[in-house]
């Protein structure tokens, strides 16, 4: 059974409008995190929280926000869709820092904005 | 600031064939290194870390020993299999709670 289930899989959307993609993880983990995948940047670290604080983004656009409303929820809701944001957005956990510790990631969200 | 290289783009072997990837870092002190794999339709998964100089790693018969001397970490496995395609990825934390920073990833074709 998948221990970091995101929902969607797949999603289509139109410029302009609103997202939320879906992290849940089932590993009892403290730490997670938002990365994102397309053509232009093979893998590309996003956020991070501990403890549903924020700890790091690396997001420069104010358009993407994460929330955590649990321990082990970390959604990504994205404003203002553009093209440019098609991609698979991936969620990962760890149960220490992410420099010492094993990255967990789910499967990913597809993303397709036209 | 800290980085990875890793060879670019895909390599194409046929099966029993031996794989190299190089992976070389710049940052200072002794960073964490770590090879992921990402096999189609998923996430990322670690195969291995090392932290110390000399020290290996290995995991499904592949294995890099991290070299402070030349700065690299490469990637290797003796005799691949079709299973083994995938895209496999070099990183390195320089600190236990700073991110990872990643290279650019190298896609493994594997022909039957």
């Amino acid at each position: 059974d998948p221990k970091i289930i995101q929902k969607p899989k797949y999603l289509v959307a139109v410029t302009g409008s609103e997202k939320i993609l879906i992290c849940e993880q089932y590993l009892g983990h403290n730490a997670m995190y938002w990365y994102r995948q397309s053509a232009k940047k093979p893998l590309e670290f996003m956020f991070s929280y501990s403890y549903q604080k924020l700890m790091d983004n690396q997001t420069a656009s104010s358009r993407f926000q994460p929330q955590s409303s649990k321990k082990n929820h970390l959604d990504l809701q994205i404003t203002a869709l553009k093209p440019d944001d098609s991609a698979t957005y991936f969620c990962a956990s760890s149960q220490e820092g992410q420099g010492t510790g094993q990255l967990y990631f789910g499967e990913g969200s597809k993303l397709t904005v036209l | 600031g800290d980085s990875v290289t890793q060879t670019e783009g895909q390599v194409a072997l046929s099966e029993e064939d031996f794989l190299t990837i190089h992976c070389n870092y710049s940052a200072s002190g002794y960073p964490t290194l770590f090879w992921y794999v990402q096999y189609p339709g998923e996430g990322p998964q670690l195969l291995f870390r090392a932290s110390r100089d000399k020290e290996k790693g290995s995991s499904r018969g592949f294995e890099a020993t991290y070299d402070k001397g030349t700065t690299s970490f490469h990637l290797r496995k003796a005799s691949v299999q079709e299973s083994d395609s995938a895209v496999y990825y070099c990183a390195l934390s320089p600190d236990s709670n700073y991110q990872l920073i990643w290279g650019s990833g190298t896609k493994l074709i594997i022909k039957p």
